[in-house]
């Protein structure tokens, strides 16, 4: 089975920090995607990387950046954490080529206080 | 508008019954169609997938899709419990491309 393990469970940080959300899967895809889920808005996708080193901004990459140094680990970077970024935020990953089959981790909830 | 339309809910069903959930949408470009599960203090799972206009069934689900009306819907048969979770439908323009996911429609299933 495909894991997909993000670092935290629960995080409640402070308006103007900078905040780490990591995430780790262990199947040797390709691509990692970094989602938030509003209620009543969905998924919005902020980061996509399709390689080592390669980014793609998503719809909503304001506010936000992101690391990928080594394949199986995607970092989502808040510089300066503010309170509309608190949310729920969701890692997946895919194989090449098969962006809509998305294996997701558990979510990270993060409250910006 | 949103580009993908999805009542959230709460749809509220006695265990056994017919579950029908839908979505709707504006891109006539769509041609991939899925229908993902969240468990409460999950992540989604891939539940069903689908190309272009038809029907596929697994087990107790069956996935349609109507693009002449830019339709599609979920219907989860002899509902259970443990049906009872969000139902998040989600669509691209071709393989390979990013997904556009609609709000999600909360399920429960009532013993």
């Amino acid at each position: 089975d495909v894991k997909v393990t993000q670092s935290s469970r629960y995080l409640v940080k402070r308006t103007g920090e900078k905040v780490f959300l990591e995430c780790v899967q262990d199947m040797d895809h390709e691509n990692m995607f970094w989602y938030r889920q509003d209620p009543g808005l969905g998924l919005r996708l902020i980061y996509f990387s399709y390689d080592v080193k390669m980014k793609e901004k998503g719809d909503i990459p304001e506010g936000y950046s992101v690391s990928r140094e080594k394949k199986e680990r995607f970092s989502l970077i808040l510089e300066s954490a503010s309170t509309n970024q608190t949310s729920m935020y969701l890692c997946a990953s895919s194989i090449q080529g098969k962006r809509e089959k998305l294996f997701f981790g558990s979510g990270t909830q993060l409250s910006v206080l | 508008q949103k580009e993908v339309e999805q009542d959230p809910g709460p749809l509220s069903v006695p265990e056994g019954a017919i579950v029908s959930l839908n979505c709707t949408y504006s891109n006539s470009a769509f041609q991939y169609f899925m229908w993902y599960r969240q468990y409460s203090r999950k992540g989604p799972e891939l539940l069903m997938y689908t190309y272009s206009s038809g029907n596929k069934e697994d087990g107790r689900f069956t996935a349609q899709v109507d693009k002449s009306s830019k339709y599609i819907s979920l219907f989860i048969r002899d509902s259970q419990p443990s049906d009872s979770a969000t139902y998040l439908c989600a669509m691209s323009p071709a393989a390979g491309n990013k997904l556009t996911f609609g709000g999600g429609t909360r399920v429960l299933v009532k013993p």
